[in-house]
């Protein structure tokens, strides 16, 4: 059975201080990882597709980086802004033509100034 | 990146009515779109595949005659909760792929959300 792992639930960070979530998956064969946003009431808003082990991609302060096994979201020198649950979410070759994803419980980051 | 909207953005209905939520892709044509649902402090739900032109696929323990689903054009699809009820209220959410030579993506709406009274 497909499955997503988000760790830690839950990150508080200080301004400035960067860090990383980390996003497991257990699928058979992997089509993309995906990585969103989501602000408190509003739809996610959509951040990195991977597709392949050892693809990186960079937005801003966010770096996203995928395994075999599992992706990081890197958060560099993170603002108050970028306080959210980011959300991962994979795509199975198993899954049907209409490319359903699978969500992850999600990583609530909360960043101080 | 490709923009989703939806309508209403929130509505309050009584116990027993039916609301209609629209999904458009505003800036680009989406055969399939997804509706999901999300409860408070947690993940998205996914709840039905939506393709223009055919029926919609429903995931396992959603009822299909409580959640219509209509995908009549390429840049519309809607969501009816018949009979609404109290355990109905949620927050909706739908999404739209997008998908060519070298990119798969999903581009979400910014959700309805639906109190039923």
């Amino acid at each position: 059975e497909d499955q997503v792992t988000q760790s830690p639930e839950a990150l508080r960070l200080q301004e400035g201080e960067s860090s990383s979530l980390n996003c497991s998956y257990t699928v058979s064969g992997l089509r993309g990882l995906f990585w969103y946003r989501q602000d408190p009431g509003k739809g996610p808003e959509f951040l990195f597709t991977l597709y392949s082990a050892g693809e990186e991609k960079e937005k801003e302060r966010l770096k996203a980086t995928l395994t075999k096994k599992e992706s990081f979201l890197h958060i560099t020198a993170p603002k108050p802004e970028d306080s959210a649950t980011y959300l991962c979410a994979v795509q199975p070759h198993s899954s049907d033509s209409w490319g359903k994803l699978q969500f992850g419980a999600g990583t609530q980051v909360v960043v101080t100034p | 990146g490709a923009v989703v909207s939806q309508h209403p953005s929130r509505v309050i209905c009584k116990s027993g009515t039916s609301v209609k939520i629209e999904c458009r892709s505003l800036d680009f044509q989406a055969t399939t779109m997804f509706w999901y649902r999300q409860f408070p402090k947690q993940s998205l739900m996914l709840m039905a595949t939506s393709n223009e032109g055919s029926k919609a696929t429903y995931e396992q323990g959603v009822e299909k005659d409580k959640f219509l689903i209509n995908h009549a054009s390429l840049t519309l699809s809607t969501l009816t909760v018949t009979s609404a009820h109290p355990e109905d209220s949620s927050f909706y959410i739908c999404s739209a792929r997008v998908l060519g030579e070298g990119y798969n993506e999903q581009f979400f709406g910014p959700g309805t959300r639906l109190t039923v009274l």
